[in-house]
C-alpha cells in the first residue's frame, strides 16, 4: 500500500523559506491516476489545502497562497516538493502530503503522511 | 466556493450512536462531501464520500461497517453505530470546487468526537 512521508525544516525563520519534501512508497508517483497534495493544519486545527502537482508537473494552487508557492516533482527519487516564500507565524501549521484521487467529477485525498510541524519565529 | 460549516464537538457513551453533520452553503446542495477522521496525535485518514443521494464509491481502507453516511439538502452526514473508543478523534469534511485554474479544495472546521 501506498504510504507518504513528509521531511524537512521544523523551525523557519520570518521572511525566509518554507521546504519540505514528500516521499512517496509503496507505489509510483507517475500513476496518471493521482495528484500529489500538500494541505497544512492550522494550531487551531483548521485544514487548508495549499495545492497540487501532477506527475508531468501541472501544478493548482490555492488562490490565496499562489503568489508564494512553488511545488515542484521528481519521478527519479518518487518524491514531490513544496517553498513557501516569504513566511509570517500565520504560516505555523502542521503540513501533511497527500496523494489525490481523481475522477471526472471528484477529487479526495487518500492517503495521508503522518505531517510535520513547522514553526515560524524570528 | 462552497463553506461547510461542522458543530465544534460531538460525544457519544461507548456503544452507542452519534451523527456529524456538515452543512453546504447556500447554492452548493448537489455537492459531493468527504468525510476524513483524524485521531489523536495522527494525520487524517479518508472515511468516505457521500453526496445529495447517499454513499458515493467506497469507503477508505480499514473503516468499519458501523461508519455510513446520508445527505439531505444542504446536509452531509456522517453516523457511527456502537462507536468505540478507537473512534475518538477529530472528523473534518471537505469539498471540491471548479476545475483547472480555477481548482479549491476546502474543508469544514471540524467536529470534535468524544466517547463517553
Amino acid at each position: 500500500q501506498v504510504q507518504l512521508q513528509e521531511s524537512g525544516a521544523g523551525l523557519v525563520k520570518t521572511s525566509e523559506t518554507l521546504s519540505l519534501t514528500c516521499s512517496v512508497s509503496g507505489g509510483s508517483i507517475l500513476n496518471g491516476a493521482y495528484y500529489w497534495s500538500w494541505i497544512r493544519q492550522s494550531p487551531a486545527g483548521g485544514l487548508e489545502w495549499i495545492g497540487y502537482i501532477y506527475y508531468t508537473g501541472n501544478t493548482y494552487y490555492n488562490p490565496s497562497l499562489k503568489t508564494r508557492i512553488t511545488m515542484s516533482i521528481d519521478t527519479s527519487k518518487n518524491q514531490f516538493s513544496l517553498r513557501l516564500t516569504s513566511v509570517t507565524a500565520a504560516d505555523t501549521a502542521v503540513y501533511y502530503c497527500a496523494r489525490c484521487m481523481t475522477t471526472v467529477t471528484d477529487n479526495w485525498f487518500d492517503p495521508w503522511g503522518q505531517g510535520t510541524l513547522v514553526t515560524v519565529s524570528s | 466556493q462552497p463553506v461547510l460549516t461542522q458543530p465544534p464537538s460531538a460525544s457519544a457513551s461507548l456503544g452507542a450512536s452519534v451523527t456529524l453533520t456538515c452543512t453546504l452553503s447556500s447554492g452548493y446542495s448537489d455537492y459531493k462531501v468527504e468525510w476524513y477522521q483524524q485521531r489523536p496525535g495522527e494525520g487524517p485518514r479518508f472515511v468516505m464520500r457521500v453526496g445529495p443521494g447517499g454513499t458515493v464509491g467506497s469507503k477508505g481502507g480499514g473503516i468499519p461497517d458501523r461508519f455510513s453516511v446520508l445527505g439531505s439538502g444542504l446536509n452531509r452526514y456522517l453516523t457511527i453505530k456502537n462507536i468505540q473508543e478507537e473512534d475518538e478523534g477529530d472528523y473534518h469534511c471537505g469539498t471540491d470546487h471548479g476545475s483547472g485554474s480555477t481548482f479549491v479544495y476546502v474543508f469544514g472546521s471540524g467536529t470534535k468526537v468524544t466517547v463517553l
